[in-house]
């Protein structure tokens, strides 16, 4: 079946560090690959999506390409903020459609 | 559009009873989704809906579960017979399918479900 490897946190950054949070997955077939956000006290959100092989998902400065070679999709953000600060959540979505979600990371940036 | 809605957004019940959440979603959304959400953890599936029929069960969903969508717009999420190993946070999630759809689902806050 699906699934979805995602980097254990929790991740602590201060203000404008790199981040990357790694993400591997195993899938049958063309998954489709997201990024959720979680903010405090918050729904899900759809930070970025990437649809087919070498697709770069972008949005809000985060960035994440799907590796068809390496089965990842690696999220990215050149400058954190504090804002930055929620849980993410890699998903893919295969041909049943519905979402596989990994287990979350927590990251905290710090002023 | 004000996005996904579910109602209520904190249940606390006994074990043994029976609780019942709703779901409104985007209204053009022809899909809706039910996840579950425990602490920790990343959202796993449970079933969803294209229109009114309902397509897919995961094996999480028990006999103790059952999902509606009567009329392909609100959906309900009935428990019964509650235990408190059902303590978790109960997504919605919603979209449109047919033509070049993406996929992307939009959740819902979420109801959280506390068995004592």
């Amino acid at each position: 079946g699906n699934s979805v490897t995602q980097m254990e946190g929790p991740v602590t950054l201060s203000e404008e560090a790199f981040l990357t949070i790694n993400c591997t997955y195993t899938a049958t077939g063309y998954p489709s690959l997201f990024w959720y956000v979680q903010y405090p006290g918050e729904g899900l959100q759809l930070l970025l999506k990437a649809t087919k092989a070498d697709d770069k998902g972008s949005n809000k400065g985060f960035e994440a390409t799907y590796r068809k070679e390496t089965t990842s999709f690696h999220l990215e953000k050149g400058s954190v903020q504090v804002s930055d600060s929620a849980v993410y959540f890699c998903a893919l979505s295969g041909s049943a459609r519905q979402l596989t979600f990994g287990s979350g990371t927590q990251l905290t940036v710090l002023p | 559009d004000t996005g996904v809605s579910q109602n209520p957004r904190h249940k606390i019940t006994k074990r043994g009873q029976n609780v019942t959440f709703r779901c409104d979603p985007i209204s053009e959304h022809n899909r809706l989704y039910w996840y579950r959400q425990t602490l920790g953890q990343g959202p796993e599936f449970l079933t969803y809906f294209q229109n009114e029929a309902q397509l897919e069960k995961s094996r999480l969903l028990s006999d103790r579960f059952s999902a509606e969508r009567p009329k392909g717009s609100f959906s309900t999420l009935e428990i019964q017979r509650t235990e408190q190993g059902d303590s978790a946070m109960y997504l919605c999630a919603s979209s449109f399918f047919g033509g070049s759809s993406s996929y992307e689902q939009y959740f819902g806050p979420g109801t959280r479900l506390t068995v004592t």
